[in-house]
């Protein structure tokens, strides 16, 4: 168990909706992480907040944003879903900005989106 | 921008063998992580082994070690003694020392182990 909590696990919508992913860091730990994962484009880094502000931000298209709350918990919106949408959405966190002194960041189970 | 390539998208080991796993990366730093991450069919993301590049020695887990060439941007894993639990998709992972936008991935080595 790494710490980092994500809901749903399992998710099933239709083309043009819009869903929230959700991700609790592990205890003490101010930087969240948000990584795709689909079959033909691997684990692509999508954006990342630390301590409530976004530091960086990767292939993420413009119908999905995020933020991070005052409890440093996360949340993925994607809209206007798409086929190509469906992927595993994994949240990570780490200590500091830059995963502290081991750079290592600690991955959640995951979030599985399936658009129809 | 960093680059993580595995060349390998499947291999197949006897159980008990040893196994590497081929890793290079492209960077411009000096300073900088590495990882591998091990995704089993669950497809939690696991830690199994991470490198400073300021080190010279060559980071060892149990049954996993590293060979880590700095200079030729190559990073990869031996498994020695493999178990069927090992079978999964091993991802290689970069990130800049003082990185700020997570790590990078290679597209991953699917690795059997046959019995």
């Amino acid at each position: 168990d790494s710490g980092v909590t994500q809901t749903p696990k399992h998710l099933i919508t239709a083309t043009g909706q819009r869903v929230t992913l959700r991700c609790s860091p592990r205890s003490g730990d101010l930087s969240v992480y948000w990584y795709q994962q689909s079959l033909d484009q691997g684990l692509q880094f999508l954006i990342q907040y630390y301590n409530g502000e976004e530091r960086a931000k990767g292939n993420i298209l413009e119908r999905f944003s995020a933020q991070q709350f005052p409890d440093l918990h996360s949340e993925l919106n994607l809209s206007s879903l798409e086929l190509g949408d469906s992927a595993l959405y994994f949240c990570a966190s780490s200590v500091g900005l830059a995963g502290g002194n081991t750079g290592e960041l600690f991955f959640g189970e995951g979030s599985r989106l399936t658009v129809l | 921008a960093q680059t993580v390539t595995q060349s390998q998208p499947e291999m197949s080991v006897q159980e008990a063998e040893t196994v590497t796993l081929s890793c290079t990366y492209d960077t411009s730093e000096s300073d900088y992580y590495l990882f591998w991450y091990k995704q089993p069919p669950s497809r939690q993301m696991i830690l199994v082994i991470r490198q400073e590049a300021y080190k010279q020695q060559n980071a060892t887990e149990n049954r996993f070690s590293v060979n880590f060439q700095k200079a030729a941007k190559s990073f990869s894993l031996k498994i020695s003694d493999s178990q069927l639990g090992d079978a999964a998709m091993y991802f290689c992972a970069y990130r800049s020392w003082g990185g700020a936008d997570g790590l990078t991935f290679g597209k991953g080595t699917h690795l059997i182990i046959q019995p």
